[in-house]
């Protein structure tokens, strides 16, 4: 089965880096799409980025261009989010999803989250 | 850029048909996909491209999408139901989800 599993959440300062990774099974990784979608506290669903099935396309949204950078290891089955100059407004739970071979498509598969908290 | 807009609340009796609405320009131009959220869960698809049921959502999860409203049906309404739902959109190359509706069944 489909299993997608975040990890590298934590509290970080304004300004700082982290990077999440989420390791993908029970599907061939270089088939299908990857996304981020977060969820800051007590709100909506906010999609973040998208690697394409063969890593050729990457997109984000603007909040997050020149700050955030998405990539994956095939030989690993694991999908990255490096996010740098952190800020509190990034808050949020940060889920990976898996979309179709198309990257414009619907997430039809979604790990447990990892919560990152920014904040001095 | 471009805005999917949804009612914060819908309330349903168990047993009644609950209809959550998804507002967006020209919105029957693109496919709407739709997410079931329950508390300290995960998102889970329950319509895909306008009205395809995905494999184990139950018939009573219906869908459209025309003009510039998609509309998520839930005919006979559970109280496992009750949950925030949310629709969803890509405008280019951007995906755009609503604000989310929050099902009352009462």
């Amino acid at each position: 089965q489909v299993q997608l599993v975040e990890s590298g959440g934590g509290v970080v300062q304004p300004g700082r880096s982290l990077r999440l990774s989420c390791e993908a099974s029970g599907f061939t990784f270089s088939r299908n799409s990857l996304h981020w979608v977060r969820q800051a506290p007590g709100k909506g669903l906010q999609w973040v980025a998208v690697i394409s099935y063969d890593g050729s396309n990457k997109y984000y949204t603007d909040s997050v261009k020149g700050r955030f950078t998405i990539s994956r290891d095939i030989s690993k089955n694991t999908l990255f989010l490096q996010m740098d100059s952190l800020r509190v407004d990034d808050t949020a739970v940060y889920y990976c999803a898996r979309g179709g071979r198309s990257w414009n498509t619907e997430f039809d598969y979604w790990g447990q989250g990892t919560l990152v908290t920014v904040s001095s | 850029s471009y805005a999917l807009t949804q009612p914060p609340t819908v309330s349903v009796s168990p047993g009644r048909t609950a209809s959550i609405t998804c507002s967006g320009d020209n919105l029957e131009d693109k496919y709407v996909y739709w997410y079931q959220q329950k508390p300290g869960q995960s998102p889970v698809l329950v319509m895909s491209q306008d009205t395809k049921r995905p494999s184990g959502i139950p018939e009573r999860f219906s869908g459209s999408n025309s003009g510039n409203t998609a509309t998520l049906t839930i005919s006979g309404t559970q109280p496992i139901d009750e949950a925030d739902y949310y629709c969803q959109a890509w405008d280019s190359s951007t995906s755009v989800f609503g604000g989310g509706t929050k099902l009352t069944v009462l």
